[in-house]
Formats: C-alpha cells, structure tokens, sequence
C-alpha cells in the first residue's frame, strides 16, 4: 500500500519568513495530493491540493509543487502569519475514477512566531 | 464551518459502556468517512460509505460498529472498548469517493 512521510515533525519560523514542509509518497501511481489544516479543536481543513498533470499550483500566500520523478511534493507558505500557526497533513492517494483512499503524513506542527 | 458537524465534541466511557459517536453533513454529498487520529500517528482510515453502503472497512476491531442509515448521517456504535481506542474520531464526506474530504471538528474520546 501508500506510505507517506512527512518532514518535519515541528517546524518554529518568525513571523513574514517562509515556511516549507516535505512530504515523500511511495506508489508511483497516486496521483492526487491534497494539504490540510488543522487548528487546535478542530478537524482538518483542506488549504490546498494538486494533481499528478501538474507541477505546481499557488493560491496567494501557499503553494504546492510536485515532483513525480522523485516521488515527492512540498508545501510553501511565505510570509507567514501568527494564524498559519497549526498542524499541517500532507495525504496522497490514487484516484481510479471510482474509489481513492487517502494516506496521510504524520503531520507537522508549525509554530510562527512574533 | 465545513458543513459537517459532530457529536459528542467529548465523551468519556468505561471499557463495559456502550455509546454512539453521531456525524451530520450538510453538504449533499454521498460518501462518508469515519477516521482515528492519535497522537504521533497518521489519521487511520477505519469504514467508507458511499450511497448508505459500506465499501471499506479497515481492519477495524468489531467492537467498532457503523452505521449509515442515509447519505447524510453516519454513526459509530461503541462497546468494550479499550483504553488505547482513546483518540480523536474525525468523520469526513465528499460529493464522490474520488472528490475532495471535507472533515468535522471530530469526538475526543477517553476510554477509562
């Protein structure tokens, strides 16, 4: 099956730096990676997410990029906010038109500061 | 709000207790979710259900028992569980098995 690593596992930035967040995937065939969010009491909220056809994909201040060579994708956050501060999932899963399953990272806990 | 609420936010049982965690979507969408996050552990897939119909179940112990009576709610039945089934239980839908999860705020559960 997927198996999916996340790194790292905490990450302290000032606040206005940039953030970024690795994440490696193992089937070749996954082809669609979705981010999420989660803040303290609450469930995970997806911020951004991009498909094997592309390399990259922006949405204002987060970014998403893709290598499917190496079999990895990353997540950039530039100037970072004290509200960016929460925990961050990287998932991976192959899409076959009728079924996907999500396999998630173990999280990284991002933690900006004034 | 991501139009998926849960209930209870918090329960505490004891290993001979039965309860339900209960999940709503106001979403119009077919597919639900029941996940288990624990601490330093990627969030577990446990049951999928698509039109009221299960099509996963992860290998979960059958002291866990879903159910779906229709697309817009999902429960999950609670009896003689065990202490390290303490966790978030987050439940998640998405329009098709293949679209987007939108996940609720989940159930702490705290099994004594």
């Amino acid at each position: 099956g997927e198996n999916v690593e996340q790194h790292p596992s905490t990450l302290s930035v000032q606040e206005g730096d940039s953030a970024v967040i690795k994440c490696t995937y193992s089937d070749s065939a996954s082809n669609y990676f979705p981010w999420y969010k989660q803040e303290l009491g609450k469930g995970p909220q997806l911020i951004i997410d991009i498909r094997s056809n592309v390399g990259e994909k922006k949405d204002q201040r987060i970014a998403v990029t893709l290598n499917k060579t190496a079999k990895h994708f990353s997540l950039h956050i530039t100037e970072t906010q004290p509200e960016d501060s929460a925990v961050y999932f990287c998932a991976a899963s192959r899409n076959t038109g009728t079924a996907s399953k999500l396999t998630f990272g173990t999280g990284t806990r991002l933690q900006v500061t004034l | 709000e991501t139009g998926v609420t849960q209930t209870p936010r918090h329960l505490v049982m004891g290993m001979t207790n039965k309860k339900s965690l209960k999940c709503e979507q106001h979403l119009g969408h077919n597919a639900m979710y029941w996940y288990k996050q624990s601490a330093k552990k990627p969030l577990e897939l446990m049951f999928v259900y698509n039109f009221k119909e299960q099509t996963e179940n992860n290998s979960v112990p059958s002291r866990f028992s879903p159910e779906c009576p229709n697309s817009s709610h999902l429960f999950l039945h609670l009896h003689t569980l065990q202490p390290e089934d303490s966790a978030l239980y987050l439940c998640a839908s998405s329009r098709g098995l293949t679209d987007t999860q939108y996940f609720g705020p989940g159930t702490r559960l705290t099994v004594l």
